[in-house]
């Protein structure tokens, strides 16, 4: 059985630009949760999708955004990036609003010049 | 303010010896508590899970405890293994109205020397 995918797996932008990384959750998981691990630091939420729908959001500004699709893969956009933003982004799948545990893929190096 | 503090932050031992990490937390509603390890550069992967009721459990040479009165966790590691070098991250999930939370600790670096 295949385990969270992420995609790209490193990604570099300048200042300003719009940075777009993919999920796709475990096989018949539903809740997709978005995480952010700026260097030496501890994971800070992000966005939390289920079904469909954004379910909760940590306090990131606006320009962090995203969406899930029907087939429960998900997308994190991050517009207007800055230098703060470089950061290991993961994603994190679930069964549907459950108390499992957390599935986590290998995340996305985002770093911005 | 739902919180999840670990320490020692970084931890530097040698291989075959054991060591305790700490974990303390002010989260509620209490669901559960969860151990990861994440190695380097990967995503975290869930070692042990604790709920109310339980203050032991183990899963190979990690033993995980629970003191619900005084909020506090720890992750044994017994004989450490080179292969043990990661981070080790508490979380604590939260339940309200069928919504779950996840409060991430920081996590303790642990650094295993041959």
């Amino acid at each position: 059985e295949a385990g969270v995918t992420q995609s790209p797996t490193h990604l570099i932008k300048t200042r300003g630009q719009q940075a777009t990384l993919r999920c796709s959750p475990i096989s018949g998981h539903t809740s997709v949760y978005w995480y952010q691990q700026a260097l030496g630091l501890g994971l800070q939420f992000l966005l939390w999708y289920d079904e469909g729908e954004e379910r909760n959001r940590g306090n990131f500004p606006p320009r962090f955004s995203g969406r899930q699709f029907p087939n429960y893969s998900s997308e994190l956009n991050v517009n207007a990036l800055e230098l703060e933003d470089s950061a290991l982004y993961l994603c994190a799948s679930s069964p549907r609003r459950t108390n499992e545990k957390l599935f986590f893929g290998s995340g996305t190096q985002l770093s911005v010049l | 303010k739902n919180q999840v503090e670990q320490s020692p932050q970084s931890l530097i031992i040698l291989e075959g010896k054991n060591c305790t990490l700490q974990c303390n937390y002010t989260v509620s509603p209490f669901s559960n508590l969860r151990w990861y390890k994440q190695d380097t550069g990967r995503g975290p992967v869930s070692l042990t899970i604790m709920t109310f009721s339980e203050n032991t459990k183990s899963n190979g040479r990690y033993t995980a405890t629970l003191d619900a009165d005084t909020k506090q966790s720890s992750l044994h590691i017994t004989a450490s293994q080179l292969s043990d070098s990661a981070s080790y991250i508490c979380v604590v999930s939260a339940t309200t109205s069928g919504t779950y939370k996840y409060i991430f600790g920081t996590g303790t670096r642990l650094k295993v020397l041959a």
